[in-house]
């Protein structure tokens, strides 16, 4: 069965300083990984996704991701943090065809002016 | 884009009272969507996926005659919670991709924060 891990539970960033968030991923077999976002009382919110191709993948507000097959991680980051970006950022994973998506318990994410 | 809309966005309801929520693809169809229960501070926890046409499939430990699900068509699937209980009190959330688009990631819907007094 796959599984997320995120080890941090929050991450302060000063504002204009490059952030990262951690994820790391268990799966049987190629992985699809994904990054969304969440503000209070709201739904998650798609930032960006690796399903094959270039390991560093592009995604929306600035943010990116590397896959990294080896250490099996899939770090989120961003070059120079906002005070915009303070939300909760969860990692999922999920397999090939019509599975769920399988979340790391989130991260929550703090960028201070 | 996908778009999923999830309604009501909040409510409140008597314990013993039944709550249902509805999530709809907008400009897609979905064979399949997803229910995911969130509790405060904590991470998404799935409860079931929704099969249009036939049962939905429950995650182990979620009460299926508690959290009845509907997928009548291919754009609707509905939660009804019932006979609510305060610790049913939760958000709520749908997701769905559209049918056939394996690579897509998911787009969820804004959720439903449930209240049960």
């Amino acid at each position: 069965a796959q599984s997320v891990a995120q080890p941090e539970d929050q991450v302060n960033v000063a504002e204009g300083n490059p952030l990262t968030v951690k994820c790391t991923y268990s799966v049987s077999g190629n992985p699809y990984l994904f990054w969304y976002v969440q503000y209070p009382n709201r739904g998650l919110q798609f930032l960006l996704k690796y399903i094959t191709g270039d390991n560093l993948v592009k995604g929306s507000y600035g943010f990116e991701a590397e896959f990294n097959k080896s250490q099996t991680s899939f770090h989120l980051k961003k070059p120079s943090a906002l005070v915009s970006d303070s939300a909760l950022y969860f990692c999922a994973v999920r397999e090939w065809g019509n599975t769920p998506l399988v979340f790391g318990k989130g991260t929550r994410l703090s960028v201070i002016a | 884009g996908a778009v999923v809309s999830q309604h009501p966005s909040w409510v409140i309801c008597k314990s013993g009272t039944s709550v249902k929520i509805e999530c709809r693809s907008l400009d897609f169809q979905a064979t399949t969507m997803f229910w995911y229960r969130q509790f405060p501070k904590q991470s998404l926890m799935l409860m079931a996926t929704s099969n249009e046409g036939s049962k939905a499939t429950y995650e182990q430990g979620v009460e299926k005659d508690k959290f009845l699900i509907n997928h009548a068509s291919l754009t609707l699937s509905t939660l009804t919670v019932t006979s609510a209980h305060p610790e049913d009190s939760s958000f709520y959330i749908c997701s769905a991709r559209p049918t056939g688009e394996n690579r897509s990631g998911y787009t969820f819907g804004s959720g439903t924060r449930l209240t049960v007094v």
